[in-house]
């Protein structure tokens, strides 16, 4: 079965700052999506990068793949007070997005 | 544009007491649905799916059992609750061969 796994479990930055969450996975995958959940509210998908993209952008947000090491990481630049959250990635194995694992999750906090 | 509604936004239960936990989905025919289980502090464990009425694959046995009832409806339930089931479910959608996942707010479950 997948793993997905963030690589550290809790960040902590001061506004302004950029910062970047790892994660890394044991099997093949067909896509790996970034979530972020605030306090009790579900997660929101933040970007989507298939396995033959290297690099994906939305806004403030930038998340990289490595197929060859299973790795992908989400750089937050400008970080804001609201970028609080815990962040998970996510991999899926298929197209059809029945089976999603998710990693543990991070837990950032940006500091005023 | 898609709605999302999870009934109810909270319960506190009493161990071996049955549960009924309820989604659905507007606006969207022939979703993907799934539950989600969230511990305290916890990752996102996918507890069922279903892609289509009357269909539903168990990921995860937690002495649970869910039904799809109708294209937009998706129900959680136990006839005998256990203190392991608190948490927070959460009930998703996608669309048919597409990867994102969109989540409901979620309902919080304390089991006493």
């Amino acid at each position: 079965s997948q793993l997905a796994e963030e690589n550290s479990w809790a960040l902590s930055v001061h506004e302004g700052e950029s910062v970047t969450v790892n994660c890394s996975y044991k099997t093949s995958i067909t896509a790996l999506q970034w979530y972020r959940q605030k306090s009790g509210k579900g997660p929101a998908q933040l970007i989507l990068i298939r396995s033959n993209e290297r690099e994906k952008r939305n806004g403030r947000l930038r998340a990289t793949l490595d197929t060859s090491s299973q790795s992908s990481s989400l750089s937050i630049t400008a970080t804001r007070c609201e970028d609080t959250a815990v962040y998970f990635c996510a991999t899926e194995n298929n197209n059809a997005g029945a089976k999603l694992t998710f990693g543990g999750g991070t837990r950032l906090t940006v500091r005023p | 544009a898609q709605t999302i509604h999870q009934w109810p936004v909270a319960e506190i239960k009493a161990v071996g007491s049955p549960l009924s936990l309820g989604c659905t989905i507007k606006g969207k025919s022939s979703p993907n649905l799934y539950w989600y289980w969230q511990a305290t502090g916890g990752t996102l464990q996918q507890l069922f799916y279903s892609i289509t009425v009357g269909q539903v694959e168990s990921v995860v046995q937690l002495n649970l059992s869910a039904s799809r009832p109708k294209d937009d409806q998706f129900i959680l339930s136990t006839e005998k609750l256990l203190l392991s089931h608190s948490g927070f479910y959460l009930c998703a959608w996608s669309p048919q061969g597409a990867a994102e996942v969109f989540f409901g707010k979620g309902t919080r479950l304390t089991v006493v």
